[in-house]
């Protein structure tokens, strides 16, 4: 258990869906990051909040929409996705941007 | 670029020190290095991390050479929940930098 809770564990939806990941951290931080892991390459950072408010958006599709209505809670909406973005979905936590990270267990998303 | 080299695969028998080199030769003085583990189908977790002296806690121990150049992560009696894939990163403490995992080691223990 890392204090970072990710719902749901796994979702499957077609490209014309509207969807929402869900992340929690109960350890007190002041950042929160999504982050992307598509099979066999890196982990890509895809957003980062400091006190809920955005400071890097590393050229993420607007068919992603982040959002961070307090500094326990963020949410990735998703919108008319591609098959390609099927990927195991992270969210992470922080106590200042640029510490270490707390991981949780992800989102596995399958785009059909 | 690639600030980190590690070795893409690694075995190592149970019981026995498993040994992760990681070679860094751009690192700059503010930057440390940090080890992360990714579990199958779980999120990375930390390890540990240091900047120029030899570091241990309950998890592992990271031994920095003295340019700093590489470094070695020791996990001192490896079981077979030590299976994961490793990631090596070097970074400055504080910023904005964003943390940047690239393809790690995938560590396997052997029964």
């Amino acid at each position: 258990e890392t204090g970072v809770t990710q719902t749901p564990r796994h979702l499957v939806m077609g490209m014309t869906n509207k969807k929402s990941l869900k992340c929690e951290q109960h350890l007190g931080h002041n950042a929160m990051y999504w982050y992307k892991q598509s099979a066999k390459k890196p982990l890509e950072l895809m957003f980062v909040y400091s006190l809920e408010e955005r400071v890097e958006n590393n050229s993420v599709p607007s068919r992603f929409s982040p959002e961070c209505p307090n500094s326990s809670h963020l949410f990735l909406h998703l919108h008319t996705l591609q098959p390609e973005d099927s990927a195991l979905y992270l969210c992470a936590s922080s106590l200042l941007v640029g510490e270490k990270l707390f991981f949780g267990s992800g989102t596995q998303l399958s785009v059909l | 670029d690639a600030k980190t080299t590690q070795p893409t695969s690694m075995d190592c028998a149970e019981g026995r020190a498993a040994n992760l080199p990681c070679n860094h030769s751009t690192i700059s003085g503010n930057e440390y290095v940090y080890w992360y583990r990714q579990i199958h189908s779980q999120g990375p977790q930390y390890i540990i991390h240091g900047l120029k002296n030899n570091e241990t806690n309950e998890m592992a121990s990271l031994i920095i050479t003295e340019d700093r150049k590489s470094s070695t992560l020791i996990l001192p009696h490896a079981t077979l929940r030590d299976t994961a894939v490793y990631y090596c990163i070097v970074r400055a403490y504080f910023g904005n930098e964003k943390l940047t995992f690239g393809t790690g080691t995938r560590l396997t223990i052997i029964p």
